[in-house]
C-alpha cells in the first residue's frame, strides 16, 4: 500500500537510448510532479501536472516528455539520452487547497538513472 | 521570482548537541512553509508543515519550527540531535501553484 511508487528504483542504460519512468499514486491527489536531483542534492523541479492538465513545465530539453494517462500516474519518457541526464528522478504528489496554495507533496522513492 | 535560502549548506555537530537549520524565504503573500528529510539513498520525508495557527510547529523525530513572519524564516530547531538524524534537510515554500525547494543542508552528526 506504498503512497508514491516508481518503478524502476535502479536504471542504467547507453547513451542514446530511449527509455522511461513510471510513477503512480494512490492518495487520491490531483496533482503530480517530476523532480530531478543532481550530485550536489539540488531539487529542480521539470514538470506537474493537475488533473492530467500540465501545469508547471520547466526549462527541461524536450527530449523530457512527461504523459499523465490518469489522474494517478504520471509517466517520465527520455529520448537519446546523454550522459548529464543521469541523476535520481523524483515523482511526488499533492493535492491542491483552493485556499492558497498547494499542501505538502509525498514523494516517491526515487529512480536513480545512470548513463554510460 | 519567488526563492528559499539554506545558509548552511553543511552543519556538523555532537551527538546529544542541539542544532538550529536556517531558512529564508522571499515572499509577500501568505505561503506554506515545510520541511522534509531526506535520509541516505531514500526519498523526501516530510518532518513537519506550517500551515496557520501557531507559529511554532513540531515534528516527527522531535524536530520542531518556529515560524516568523517579520523575518520570513522557518527555522528548524531540534535540542538534542542523534546519530540517526545525519540527512540531508530541505526547507520548501508554497504559494498559488508555485512550490519552491531550498538547496538543502547536510546534517552531520558527529559521536
Amino acid at each position: 500500500d506504498t503512497a508514491v511508487s516508481q518503478t524502476p528504483k535502479y536504471l542504467v542504460t547507453q547513451m542514446g537510448n530511449d527509455k522511461s519512468i513510471k510513477c503512480e499514486q494512490n492518495l487520491g491527489h490531483d496533482t503530480m510532479y517530476w523532480y530531478k536531483q543532481d550530485s550536489k542534492k539540488f531539487l529542480k523541479i521539470m514538470f506537474s501536472y493537475n488533473n492530467k492538465e500540465l501545469i508547471i513545465n520547466e526549462t527541461v530539453p524536450n527530449r523530457f516528455s512527461p504523459k499523465s494517462p490518469d489522474k494517478a500516474h504520471l509517466n517520465l519518457h527520455i529520448n537519446s539520452l546523454e550522459l548529464g541526464d543521469s541523476a535520481v528522478y523524483f515523482c511526488a504528489s499533492s493535492q491542491r487547497d483552493w485556499g492558497q496554495g498547494y499542501n505538502e507533496q509525498f514523494f516517491g522513492p526515487g529512480t536513480r538513472l545512470t548513463v554510460l | 521570482a519567488q526563492s528559499v535560502t539554506q545558509l548552511d549548506s553543511q552543519v556538523p555537530v555532537f551527538e546529544e548537541a542541539p542544532v538550529e537549520l536556517r531558512c529564508n524565504y522571499s515572499s509577500s503573500v501568505s505561503v506554506y512553509l515545510f520541511w522534509y528529510v531526506q535520509y541516505p539513498n531514500q526519498g523526501l520525508q516530510l518532518l513537519l508543515k506550517y500551515l496557520s495557527g501557531s507559529t511554532l510547529v513540531k515534528g516527527i523525530n522531535g524536530f520542531e519550527a518556529e515560524f516568523n513572519k517579520s523575518q520570513t524564516s522557518f527555522h528548524l530547531r531540534k535540542p538534542s540531535v542523534h546519530i540517526s538524524d545525519t540527512a540531508e534537510y530541505f526547507c520548501a515554500v508554497t504559494y498559488g501553484q508555485n512550490f519552491v525547494f531550498g538547496p538543502g543542508t547536510r546534517l552531520s552528526v558527529l559521536p
